[in-house]
């Protein structure tokens, strides 16, 4: 099935360090979501957006619906040791719940000693 | 809220037997649930959605005979894996849709599937 593309794939980066991640995609899509997914869990919704342009803020989080519709991005400010995780972007080409989520290929983010 | 519970967490099996996976959304009803499979190091990789009383929609590839889904109520769907082989083995993840609320998918925490 389509993936979409998230980069980097991994990241290592130091406690109190800013986080970039991004989502693209070649296709639209109208809701675009974020999730934090822990060793062993089910994923754990973080940001919905709904609005192309639409910048919304959970906490330290920020997420961005892109202009195109076509990407999405996330930002995690001052990290701590509880942002480790694997990070998946999902798209959904409506606004409705009921429609099937297209996943992104996960970012590992790693915080170094 | 919106809390939804997968039951067992784990299971082992030996191949050739079956294996039932429920998924329950425990503070809301959910008209439509979807399975997920995820391998190690892997996305989620969406399975088939679950319509409450009527019969599932598979995606491509996804074999409907070997991975029954029964979405009898409102709170409850569940997975079998029928026949199961050592392939099969996998993290399964259900998603139920809070369509009173939030209209948002929320996901239970897994069940890890290994056969022997």
């Amino acid at each position: 099935g389509q993936q979409l593309n998230q980069s980097p794939q991994s990241m290592f980066i130091q406690e109190g360090e800013d986080v970039s991640m991004n989502c693209t995609s070649s296709s639209i899509f109208n809701t675009w979501l974020w999730y934090k997914q822990d060793p062993g869990e089910g994923p754990v919704l973080l940001i919905a957006l709904y609005k192309a342009g639409e910048l919304t803020s959970n906490g330290r989080l920020t997420a961005q619906f892109g202009i195109t519709r076509k990407d999405s991005f996330l930002n995690i400010s001052a990290s701590i040791p509880s942002d480790v995780g694997i990070y998946f972007c999902a798209g959904q080409a409506t606004n409705f719940g009921n429609e099937k989520l297209t996943f992104g290929t996960g970012t590992r983010l790693t915080i170094i000693p | 809220g919106a809390v939804v519970s997968q039951h067992p967490s784990w299971v082992i099996c030996k191949s050739g037997t079956s294996v039932k996976i429920e998924c329950r959304s425990l503070d809301f009803q959910a008209t439509t649930m979807f399975w997920y499979r995820q391998f190690p190091k892997q996305s989620l990789m969406l399975m088939a959605t679950s319509n409450e009383g009527s019969k599932a929609t598979y995606e491509q590839g996804v074999e409907k005979d070997k991975f029954l889904i029964n979405h009898a109520s409102l709170t409850l769907s569940t997975l079998t894996v029928t026949s199961a082989h050592p392939e099969d083995s996998s993290f399964y993840i259900c998603s139920a849709r809070d369509q009173a609320r939030t209209d948002t998918q929320y996901f239970g925490p897994g069940t890890r599937l290994t056969v022997l």
